[in-house]
């Protein structure tokens, strides 16, 4: 079975740029979880849907950041403009009805320049 | 993370045993997660705790004490591959909230 699928693995972009990182859940699975990791915060939770709903956004930097998830199979995060400090490696992760377990994609590691 | 509290490395020989602490905060916790994280790669799922008590699976286990606010995740026969760092992470109102990692290095 198809794991959580990422897309880029790698992007690199200059500050100023818009950036969209784009994740496609395991199928079957009904909440989908956007992490950033970084070698100072560590692993952080920037948001997260059930049933394509947005449920928790509070660990959205701010206004530059936003997601959306328009069906079961499909989620954006985009950042808009992307500056160096959002340098970082951003993976999505899902997780099956009645379950706790979530299970991570491959992960984009993002430079910005 | 805040309130997930882990060491940050531990270093062992192959076939040692390694146990790897981890303390959070109790208020609304649910359960308590270990994942495994090589260099450049996703985080894997190794254990998930809600119960006390220990659980085993292979030379990995797993312990929780809800009161105490205490995990430990034991590695035991330690192999080269073990070499990773592992997330502790907390189960709380739908989300998880991980410690910073203990990066554990195996050396022959």
């Amino acid at each position: 079975d198809a794991g959580v699928i990422q897309s880029p693995r790698h992007e690199v972009t200059e500050m100023g740029q818009e950036v969209t990182l784009r994740c496609k859940p395991i199928s079957g699975h009904n909440s989908l979880f956007w992490y950033r990791q970084t070698m100072m915060r560590g692993l952080e939770l920037l948001i997260y849907f059930n049933n394509n709903v947005p449920i928790d956004d509070s660990g959205m930097p701010e206004d530059r950041f936003s997601a959306k998830m328009p069906n079961a199979s499909f989620s954006t995060l985009k950042i808009q403009p992307s500056e160096p400090r959002d340098s970082a490696v951003y993976f999505c992760a899902s997780r099956t009805p009645g379950t706790d377990t979530q299970y991570f994609g491959p992960g984009t590691r993002l430079t910005v320049l | 993370g805040q309130n997930i509290d882990q060491p940050t490395e531990m270093t062992a020989t192959e076939g040692a045993i390694v146990q790897i602490n981890c303390t959070y905060q109790t208020s609304g916790f649910n359960g308590l997660f270990w994942y495994q994280q090589h260099a450049g790669e996703a985080p894997t799922f190794l254990s998930y705790n809600v119960l006390d008590g220990l659980e085993e699976k292979g030379r990995f286990s797993s312990f929780l004490s809800r009161s105490k606010g205490y995990s430990y995740l034991l590695l035991k026969e330690l192999q080269m591959k073990d070499s990773a760092s592992y997330l502790c992470a907390a189960f709380r109102r739908g989300k998880l909230q991980f410690g910073a990692g203990t990066q554990v290095v195996v050396t022959p």
